[in-house]
């Protein structure tokens, strides 16, 4: 069965210091891959999404970027956090017709 | 630009009550409509997935359905329980991928 993880779990982190949240998927091959994040009172926002190695399309500007150097790994990262990148950020791939969600990095930035 | 409503954005009920939860969106080009259930702190976990050119579909207790001319749907759930206490999140897929709406935040009181 698939299987798709997160981590770490939470972080907490000084805004200007650098961020790697990383996302690994099991039992497939050669997934699309989502990082979505979720802020307080403004739902889930589609940040990038990789349908293949090295392999990035970006859906808004922002101070993050993302990197896919392997099948199943997905990383986001930051040369220098904001305040502003506080959130829930969730790890997504697609099965044939839907999409499955990680357990999700809880970030905040101080 | 599509855009996903969800009323209320919070409910609270009884236990055992039958209830609604409905999901608007603006652009009905879509190819599917999938509803996700978030605990607090935890990822998605994904409830049912409805495709275009489908109506409904049912797992247990939940029904969604789907008027796309209308750029509706609805997921029913009968006989609430505690146990449903959540976010219910809906989410269009189009020519952009899945676009959530916020959510409804759902409570079962015993």
């Amino acid at each position: 069965s698939q299987t798709i993880h997160q981590w770490p779990a939470t972080l907490v982190q000084p805004v200007g210091s650098p961020l790697s949240l990383e996302c690994t998927v099991e039992g497939t091959s050669n997934p699309n891959l989502y990082w979505y994040r979720q802020a307080a009172g403004r739902g889930l926002q589609l940040l990038f999404y990789s349908v293949g190695i090295g392999q990035i399309s970006s859906e808004v500007p922002q101070n993050l970027s993302a990197s896919r150097p392997q099948d199943r790994q997905f990383i986001l990262s930051s040369k220098k956090l904001l305040l502003s990148d506080s959130g829930f950020y969730l790890c997504a791939w697609r099965s044939p017709g839907q999409k499955n969600f990680g357990p999700g990095t809880r970030l905040t930035v101080l | 630009k599509q855009e996903v409503t969800q009323i209320p954005a919070a409910l609270s009920v009884p236990e055992g009550e039958n209830l609604v939860l409905n999901c608007s969106f603006t652009d009905s080009a879509i190819y599917n409509l999938q509803w996700f259930r978030q605990d607090p702190g935890k990822g998605l976990t994904s409830l049912l997935l409805i495709q275009s050119s489908q109506r409904e579909q049912t797992s247990g207790r939940l029904n969604a359905s789907l008027d796309k001319s209308s750029g509706r749907s609805t997921l029913y759930i009968a006989a609430s329980q505690p146990g449903d206490s959540a976010t219910y999140l809906c989410a269009v897929e189009g020519n952009t991928p899945l676009v959530f709406g916020k959510g409804t935040r759902l409570s079962v009181i015993a």
